[in-house]
């Protein structure tokens, strides 16, 4: 078994911050993706990495950066927070060929 | 591109009635289908998946037929318990052309109540 984990666990930022969130999996898992959750929308692919130091763009990778130094850790970082905004980010991770995700508990945005 | 539609909730029903969910999908690959289930305060955690057409999954009383003919895969339980409340999203994963199979496209989710 293993786990992920995502901190903070509640980020509240001012509009046009810079907001880093970082993830950790014990997995030993490949791949690892960041996905955005917002009410009556579902999940949404921000970035993923096949590998370490691999980045593929998602559905939505525009506002955001994505980097994976090491195998166990994958940060996302919104570029310019806007007001308003509130959504949780979803860290996942799973084997390189294999589709089954597992996710991390998420990180709570909230932009004043 | 891939799609995933399923129930627009929100669904309240009470403990010991049936439930049904429907999803529906669209791609042109041959996908891999998944139910989820997300409980509040924590992330997405895989229910059961089906691989190939035909089959059903199940998972703590819930189950779902890959129907491929008809591009849906309800979810299906004969009697739900308050502990089911949560939310519940379908999925697909369709393989890329590496074969590798690493993107999930999912519904937009059903928020599910279990009243006493």
């Amino acid at each position: 078994g293993g786990i992920i984990t995502q901190t903070p666990k509640f980020l509240i930022g001012q509009e046009g911050q810079k907001l880093t969130l970082k993830c950790q999996q014990n997995f030993n898992h490949d791949t690892m993706y960041w996905y955005r959750q917002d009410s009556g929308k579902g999940l949404r692919l921000i970035y993923y990495s096949i590998t370490e130091n691999d980045l593929q763009k998602g559905d939505l990778s525009e506002g955001y950066d994505a980097s994976r130094e090491k195998k166990s850790s994958f940060s996302l970082t919104v570029t310019s927070a806007q007001k308003n905004e509130m959504a949780v980010f979803l860290c996942a991770s799973s084997i390189w060929d294999q589709d089954t995700q597992y996710f991390g508990p998420g990180t709570r945005l909230l932009v004043l | 591109g891939d799609s995933v539609t399923q129930t627009e909730g929100p669904v309240t029903l009470s403990e010991g009635t049936s439930l049904t969910v429907n999803c529906s999908y669209e791609t042109k690959q041959y996908p891999t289908l998944f139910w989820y289930v997300q409980y509040p305060g924590e992330g997405p955690q895989l229910l059961f998946k089906v691989p190939k057409a035909n089959e059903k999954g199940s998972s703590r009383g819930f189950e779902a037929t890959y129907n491929k003919e008809a591009t849906s895969f309800h979810l299906q339980k004969a009697s739900v318990q308050e502990s089911d409340s949560a939310v519940y999203y379908c999925a697909l994963s369709a393989p890329n052309s590496g074969g590798s199979n690493y993107k999930l496209t999912f519904g937009k989710g059903t928020l599910l109540t279990v009243t006493p």
